[in-house]
């Protein structure tokens, strides 16, 4: 059954550090999305991915995260400058069709704690 | 603003015993509810997906619902392996899921 893996699946940083998170979405999906979770809070929305460009940021997706799709395969999260409350599981999910419906489909996450 | 709350926060149930799952939400022009277990450490695992008010779907002990302001998770004669927190959550008008908090389920033998 096709998956959508994530690497790396724990990532430490210290604080001021740059991180990528890297997502391998289920093959002919075309939606592309990036959840997190605080521990023990909501799965909460970042941002999507549509046609190479982002369809939606939340506000929490603030000029130190990027997203990219750098080849056919991969989808990237970037963070430049990791702060403390960066700590957090990062999902990345994936719709094969156009966000109108369906449902999505999510790795197994990456955990990224700040020290 | 798309909001879901879901309750209770947390769920013990002597295994055999059947009980509900709430899910109450607010959208604007709903394109789904979803209903997702999740394990520790472990990313959301789609279980059903509901587009419309009198819907129902089924899957092994679990029965999802859904009405013009809540979904129901109906959990029959649950498993120790039913342990998990459920999600539930919804897409609007915006594409995106909007997820309430879950609902931890303790099935105990």
């Amino acid at each position: 059954e096709p998956e959508v893996t994530q690497t790396p699946s724990h990532q430490v940083t210290q604080m001021g550090q740059e991180v990528i998170l890297r997502c391998v979405p289920i093959s002919n999906h075309l939606y592309f999305y990036w959840y997190r979770q605080i521990l023990g809070q909501k799965v909460e929305f970042l941002v999507s991915f549509y046609n190479n460009e982002i369809s939606e940021k939340s506000e929490i997706f603030d000029d130190q995260f990027s997203v990219e799709r750098p080849d056919g395969s991969n989808f990237t999260l970037k963070i430049r400058s990791t702060k403390l409350e960066d700590s957090a599981m990062y999902f990345c999910a994936s719709i094969n069709l156009a966000g109108v419906a369906g449902e999505l489909f999510f790795g197994e996450g990456s955990r990224l704690t700040v020290l | 603003e798309d909001q879901v709350t879901q309750s209770p926060e947390a769920l013990r149930l002597q295994e055999g015993e059947s009980s509900s799952l709430n899910c109450s939400y607010t959208v604007s022009g709903l394109r789904g509810l979803f209903w997702y277990r999740q394990d520790p450490g472990k990313g959301p695992e789609f279980l059903f997906t509901l587009y419309s008010a009198g819907e129902e779907k089924e899957k092994e002990r679990l029965k999802a619902t859904l009405t013009k302001k809540e979904s129901f998770l109906h959990i029959t004669a649950p498993k120790p392996e039913d342990s998990a927190t459920y999600l539930c959550a919804v897409r609007g008008n915006t594409g995106k899921l909007i997820f309430g908090q879950g609902t931890t389920l303790q099935v105990k033998p």
